[in-house]
């Protein structure tokens, strides 16, 4: 099946700084990647997501590359806020497998004021 | 509002009990999923169903049984036979298969 790897496992940037989280998939048939934010004590949030035919996409202060060649993805938050602090996940949703949707590992993301 | 609902927020279970965790979903989505999530990993898919009297073993299923009879219910029960039962489990809902998933804020097991 598909395997999802996802880093830095922690992340503390200051207040306006940029933050950027990388994952890489193995299966070169996975065509869809959400990104997920998930606050203590709740259930991961859809935030963007990217599919294989678009290399980037943008809301906001957030954005997503993929890498269809290198397997790998990348979520960027400029202007990073106190209440960007929470922990995000990458996912791969895999056609191989029935869409199942594989997820990274998560990353923590402080923002230090 | 539309969303999903997970209930208790907090359960705790004693050695040989089964538990059942309660999911329910007012978006009128078809598929609904169960994942587990344990310190420093990923979501780990239990089960999911597409559709009403159907549901299909993820990767996580020993020790876990479901049932669908609703399209907005979709209970998980927590066997004596799961030997790890502490985590956080959370419910998910999608339009379909392919659509992204909408999450529940998820009840945490512990064991007495």
């Amino acid at each position: 099946g598909e395997n999802v790897e996802q880093h830095p496992s922690t992340l503390s940037v200051q207040e306006g700084d940029s933050a950027v989280i990388k994952c890489t998939y193995s299966d070169s048939a996975s065509n869809y990647f959400p990104w997920y934010k998930q606050e203590l004590g709740k259930g991961p949030q859809l935030i963007i997501d990217i599919r294989s035919n678009v290399g980037e996409k943008k809301d906001q202060r957030i954005a997503v590359t993929l890498n269809k060649t290198a397997k790998h993805f990348s979520l960027h938050i400029t202007e990073t806020q106190p209440e960007d602090s929470a922990v995000y996940f990458c996912a791969a949703r895999a056609t191989n497998t029935g869409n199942q949707f594989y997820f990274g590992t998560g990353t923590s993301l402080t923002v230090i004021p | 509002d539309g969303g999903i609902t997970q209930s208790p927020k907090y359960l705790f279970r004693k050695e040989g009990q089964n538990v059942t965790l309660s999911c329910e979903q007012n978006l009128n989505h078809d598929a609904m999923y169960w994942y587990r999530q344990d310190p420093g990993q990923g979501l780990r898919l239990i089960y999911y169903s597409q559709i009403v009297n159907d549901f299909q073993k993820g990767d996580i299923a020993e020790g876990y049984s479901v049932s669908r009879e609703k399209k907005e219910s979709f209970p998980l029960t927590v066997t004596s036979a799961q030997k790890n039962p502490t985590a956080f489990y959370l419910c998910a809902s999608s339009i379909d298969r392919i659509e992204p998933q909408h999450f529940g804020d998820g009840t945490r097991l512990s064991i007495l």
